[in-house]
């Protein structure tokens, strides 16, 4: 069975950095593109980053690009989140994802909460 | 950036009904890259169909989806008391993917 956990999630000030981690199981994560999805509280779903299998090519939403880094382990079949830089607006439920283009977003993780406040 | 808008904002029905959701992109959408949600609160989103009309693997078929271009539909043809959720639409194009806003599955 596939199965992505989020972990990392945490209470942290506008300006600080936070890693999130998305252990993934159940299937062959070499082979798999990673996304982060988020969601703000009482919001809807908005896409983040996309990693393909071996960390050649890297894409981001405009709202992150320059602060967040997707970055993968193969080895213990890991993805990561590092964001810098934290805005209020930055508070959501994080989801990391499996997706090919044509494959839609198949298996998601159960999120990781993430608070930007003072 | 591709926007979606989803309407109608709201849902209405009662078990048993219909529901017709829409999806229309602000540019056209290669439909291979057209994907439709169902999130119910407190839980991650689930995918329903892929390429615009393929149901995803273990997806009841009173679900279909179907469009072209910039209009796209999903359609619950006989609604279950655990299809009321929030139905998301999504999009991949210009390296980046977009959400819609979200419609919601009430009962009536």
């Amino acid at each position: 069975e596939v199965h992505l956990v989020e972990s990392g999630g945490d209470l942290v000030q506008p300006g600080g950095s936070l890693r999130l981690s998305c252990s993934a199981s159940g299937f062959t994560f070499v082979t798999h593109w990673m996304h982060w999805v988020r969601q703000a509280p009482g919001k809807g779903l908005v896409w983040v980053a996309r990693i393909d299998n071996h960390e050649n090519d890297m894409i981001y939403a405009d709202s992150v690009r320059g602060r967040f880094t997707i970055s993968r382990d193969n080895a213990k079949s890991t993805v990561y989140l590092q964001m810098n830089s934290l805005r209020v607006e930055d508070t959501a439920v994080y989801y990391c994802a499996r997706g090919g283009l044509a494959h839609g977003f198949d298996a998601w993780g159960q999120g990781t909460v993430v608070t930007v406040s003072s | 950036e591709i926007v979606l808008t989803q309407s109608p904002g709201t849902l209405s029905l009662s078990p048993g009904e219909r529901a017709t959701l829409s999806c229309r992109a602000s540019q056209s959408v290669d439909s291979s890259f057209l994907a439709w949600y169902q999130q119910k609160v407190g839980q991650a989103p689930r995918l329903l169909i892929q390429g615009a009309s393929a149901r995803a693997t273990g997806i009841p078929d009173r679900f279909s989806g179907s469009g072209s271009g910039t209009d796209f539909t999903l359609t619950i043809t006989r609604l279950e008391p655990e299809d009321f959720a929030v139905y998301y639409c999504q999009q991949y194009g210009d390296s980046a993917w977009t959400f819609g806003q979200g419609t919601k599955v009430e009962i009536k």
